[in-house]
């Protein structure tokens, strides 16, 4: 089973409109990471958000955690096409080291 | 400061060649991580590298799979008599220490296609 999954699977908006897509989690977290993968490319690095923060912003990307509910969400605002890509949560689970699992994607796609 | 390089981006090979994937972390970075991404899915983790030790193999298949990190030179992943189940994405990342405060940084990805 996944311990992080994002919701939903896919996502379709007109450019100009705001995206929001959820990760829920299963265990005990040291903090969660929201990463971009473009078609076909590596992955980019969007945002650390640590268990002791509720919320972060970036530019126009906005995370929330809440660690009672294990779940995490991130909010594009004002959407653009380049903004077209899937996105991943990654949470760090307390081992011996702070292993990273990403789950399995929320594919967005933002109409021109 | 260049970024996690990784070669070749894309490989083919028949069932039952050997695939050799490398990974060259970014400057300053001793740790290093690979992940495996099949089509429409996200990434699986498979091992955890330090500079001449394996921290954690948990995520990769017992048999044909091994992977590496010298002390000089790069990470390599090796997966021998390849079938075409093997057929994905192979990701790099490295980090400074293992630390989650610390960001992996990921390289482009190695497609392996079998044949």
């Amino acid at each position: 089973s996944q311990q992080g999954e994002e919701d939903p699977q896919a996502l379709s908006i007109q450019e100009g409109e705001n995206a929001t897509m959820n990760c829920s989690y299963k265990t005990s977290i040291n903090n969660l990471q929201w990463y971009r993968q473009n078609s076909g490319r590596g992955l980019v690095h969007l945002i650390l958000i640590r268990s002791n923060e509720r919320e972060k912003h970036s530019g126009r990307l906005r995370v929330t955690l809440d660690t009672s509910k294990k779940s995490s969400s991130l909010l594009i605002t004002a959407s653009r096409a380049a903004d077209t890509a899937s996105y991943f949560c990654a949470t760090a689970v307390k081992t011996s080291y702070d292993k990273v699992i990403f789950g399995p994607g929320t594919s967005l796609s933002v109409i021109p | 400061n260049a970024g996690v390089m990784q070669n070749p981006r894309h490989l083919v090979r028949r069932r039952g060649q050997e695939a050799r994937l490398r990974c060259s972390p970014m400057k300053g970075h001793s740790h290093v991580y690979w992940y495996r991404q099949l089509p429409e899915e996200g990434l699986k983790f498979m091992v955890y590298l330090q500079k001449e030790n394996i921290i954690d193999e948990s995520g990769m298949p017992k048999e044909r799979f091994s992977a590496e990190f010298p002390k000089e030179g790069p990470s390599i992943l090796r997966i021998q008599q390849v079938v075409r189940g093997d057929s994905a994405a192979y990701f790099c990342a490295s980090s400074r220490d293992r630390s989650i405060q610390e960001t992996q940084y990921f390289g482009p990805g190695t497609r392996l296609l079998v044949l």
